[in-house]
């Protein structure tokens, strides 16, 4: 258990819908990281938080959005949903001062 | 951020030692070298962190030469459980504007 908590683990959607993914970070954990796993595929960095605020942006797409919250829980909505999207999405926290990603179990998006 | 270059995949037997090579030309003054390991439908776990000469830990060791251009991921003893990929990334440490890109990663395949 990496401390990490993704919701939800699965879920099925209809093309053009719109999906939300809740991450809680480790607790302490100030960094939250999104990427996208397609299948037999590589990680794609999507999006970094930092105690609120954006800090990197990878090759996210304009229907998604995140964001970071006081409590530093983050989501990352979908929106118009397309069949490519259907992926697992990683949450990802990291102590301050160290490199050492701590992934959750991921959330398996399918978009039917 | 520096490239990173892995092979593609390796076999091994149960056993053996396997050491994986990244190739790392542009890595920067203040880049670590971090490796992690994931295995299919679940995040990526972290191995090991360096910066220079050796390091070891209860899994793994990591060999960085001095020039830091290469560094070489070392599992001992493989068992059939350490069929993943295998990541090597390099970056700062720090909280903010670090993508923590990962590569395509080295497709390990363990045989009895």
């Amino acid at each position: 258990d990496s401390g990490v908590t993704q919701t939800p683990k699965h879920l099925i959607t209809a093309t053009g819908q719109r999906v939300t993914l809740r991450c809680s970070p480790r607790s302490g954990d100030l960094s939250v990281y999104w990427y996208q796993q397609s299948l037999d595929q590589g990680l794609q960095f999507l999006i970094q938080y930092y105690n609120g605020e954006e800090r990197a942006k990878g090759n996210i797409l304009e229907r998604f959005s995140a964001q970071q919250f006081p409590d530093l829980h983050s989501e990352l909505n979908l929106s118009s949903l397309e069949l490519g999207d259907s992926a697992l999405y990683f949450c990802a926290s990291t102590p301050r001062g160290t490199g050492e990603l701590f992934f959750g179990e991921g959330s398996r998006l399918t978009v039917l | 951020l520096a490239k990173t270059t892995q092979p593609i995949s390796m076999d091994s037997y149960e056993g053996q030692e396997v050491n994986i090579t990244c190739s790392h030309n542009n890595i920067a003054t203040n880049d670590y070298i971090t490796w992690y390991q994931q295995f299919p439908s679940q995040g990526p776990r972290f191995i090991i962190q360096g910066y220079k000469t050796k390091v070891t830990n209860e899994v793994a060791s990591l060999f960085i030469p001095a020039d830091r251009k290469s560094s070489t991921l070392s599992l001992p003893r493989v068992s059939l459980s350490d069929t993943a990929v295998y990541y090597c990334l390099v970056g700062v440490t720090n909280t903010g504007g670090f993508k923590t890109i990962f590569g395509a990663g080295t497709r390990l395949f363990v045989k009895a």
